[in-house]
Formats: structure tokens, C-alpha cells, sequence
């Protein structure tokens, strides 16, 4: 049973506007949340993280956002580049300092 | 970037046969761990390392076994190799530090491909 999970397999989005890319978790012991983008033939690289006792944090152009009585967590890129075409994973940490990842979305972002 | 090494980046073997996929960190990294990336799945678990000799089994295991002799490298290793195992492989390192997410620092993978 999967404990966090993207139900977006894909986005598409125009560049400059805003990309809004989602993710569900089930475990309320999570304590961190964090985003890793990928691109073709390359490992995750980490993008943002927000402890579980804040609902914000934002870097730049990337802002997520957690919301914990609905198990929910969004990453907002604004304005979206077509760099900021890949797949994004989001991430839950467990004890042990484990990552548990969802399946990921893919933006493509069309200039 | 993180000084992550895997290697071999590129595989191909047969059904039965036994592969070891080497992940070496220059980073002194505490936490080490060996994920697969397959299509619907994202990124699973298969085990990971807390230092050196301590080691602990993930979501996906079965079929896998690890070692960690020294802090910079973790083997893992398909004792009999099945089609099922064909897929991309991450070795990822981390080191926690109090009130940090802890995040993880990701090799180029192996892409492993059984026949």
C-alpha cells in the first residue's frame, strides 16, 4: 500500500505561468517532506524541503506547501521555465532516516 | 555534487547469474542506501546502511543482499539474477544532522538489464 502517492502522472504547462504539482501521504509519523526533480539518465537531485511542523517554505521559485489535517502537500514553481521540465518526486522521511517516494509527475513546460 | 561513484553504469546479464553494483561516496556519509526506479513505481527502497557493518532491509529486499565493509562503499548484490530485477539502481548517501530533513544525495544510477 503505497504512503505517499502523486496521482498525477503528468502536467503540461505553458511557460511563465505557474506549475502546481501534488502529492497525498497516509503515515501522519512522517516528519519531513521534500522534492527531487529528475532528469533522463541522471539521479534525483533534491529541490526543496518543509519540516512537519510548518505549512511553508519557499526558495526562490519553488514554494511547498503542507497541509496536515488533509495528509497534503503541493510544490508550486512560479514562473515555470522550460528547464523546469523533468520528473518531480515527492518524498516523506520515516525513522531511521528513510525516503519513502511517491511515482512521481512528469512537467513539461512549453515555451 | 556529492562525491557518489556507482559503477558499472551499464549491465547486462542473464537470468541465474549473480551481479554486484558498487556504490563508493567520498563524502564520509553516515547513511547509505540502494533504491530502484521503475515506471509506476517511482523510487522503492531495497536496504540501506547506518555505518559500517549495520545494515537493514528496505521495501523491496527480497532477492537483494548489501555489504558495507568500509564507511565509502556498499555493495549490493543480486545473488541469482530474474527478469524482474531488471531496472535502474540509485545509490544514495546522507548524513542527518538535528532539525534537518536529512536529505539524500543520489549517484547517476546503474541501469541493470536481465535477459
Amino acid at each position: 500500500d503505497q504512503q505517499v502517492k502523486q496521482n498525477s502522472p503528468s502536467l503540461s504547462v505553458q511557460e511563465g505561468r505557474i506549475s502546481i504539482l501534488n502529492c497525498d501521504y497516509t503515515n501522519s509519523m512522517f516528519d519531513y517532506f521534500l522534492w527531487y526533480k529528475k532528469y533522463p539518465a541522471e539521479g534525483p537531485t533534491f529541490l526543496i524541503s518543509i519540516s512537519s511542523i510548518k505549512d511553508k517554505n519557499e526558495d526562490g521559485r519553488f514554494t511547498v506547501f503542507l497541509n496536515k489535517s488533509a495528509k497534503h502537500l503541493s510544490l508550486h514553481i512560479v514562473p515555470s521555465q522550460p528547464g523546469d521540465s523533468a520528473v518531480y518526486f515527492c518524498a516523506a522521511r520515516e525513522y531511521g532516516n528513510k525516503l519513502v517516494f511517491g511515482a512521481g509527475t512528469i512537467l513539461r513546460v512549453k515555451s | 555534487d556529492a562525491g557518489i561513484t556507482q559503477s558499472p553504469r551499464h549491465k547486462v546479464t542473464e537470468t541465474g547469474t549473480p551481479v554486484t553494483l558498487r556504490c563508493h561516496q567520498t563524502e564520509n556519509h553516515r547513511y547509505m542506501y540502494w533504491y530502484r526506479q521503475d515506471p509506476g513505481h517511482g523510487l522503492r527502497l531495497i536496504h540501506y546502511s547506518y555505518g559500517v557493518k549495520d545494515t537493514d532491509k528496505g521495501e523491496v529486499s527480497d532477492g537483494y543482499s548489501v555489504s558495507r565493509s568500509k564507511t565509502e562503499d556498499f555493495l549490493l548484490t543480486l545473488e541469482s539474477a530474474t527478469s524482474s530485477q531488471t531496472s535502474v539502481y540509485f545509490c544514495a548517501i546522507s548524513e542527518t544532522t538535528s532539525g534537518s530533513a536529512g536529505e539524500l544525495f543520489f549517484g547517476e544510477g546503474s541501469r541493470l538489464t536481465v535477459l
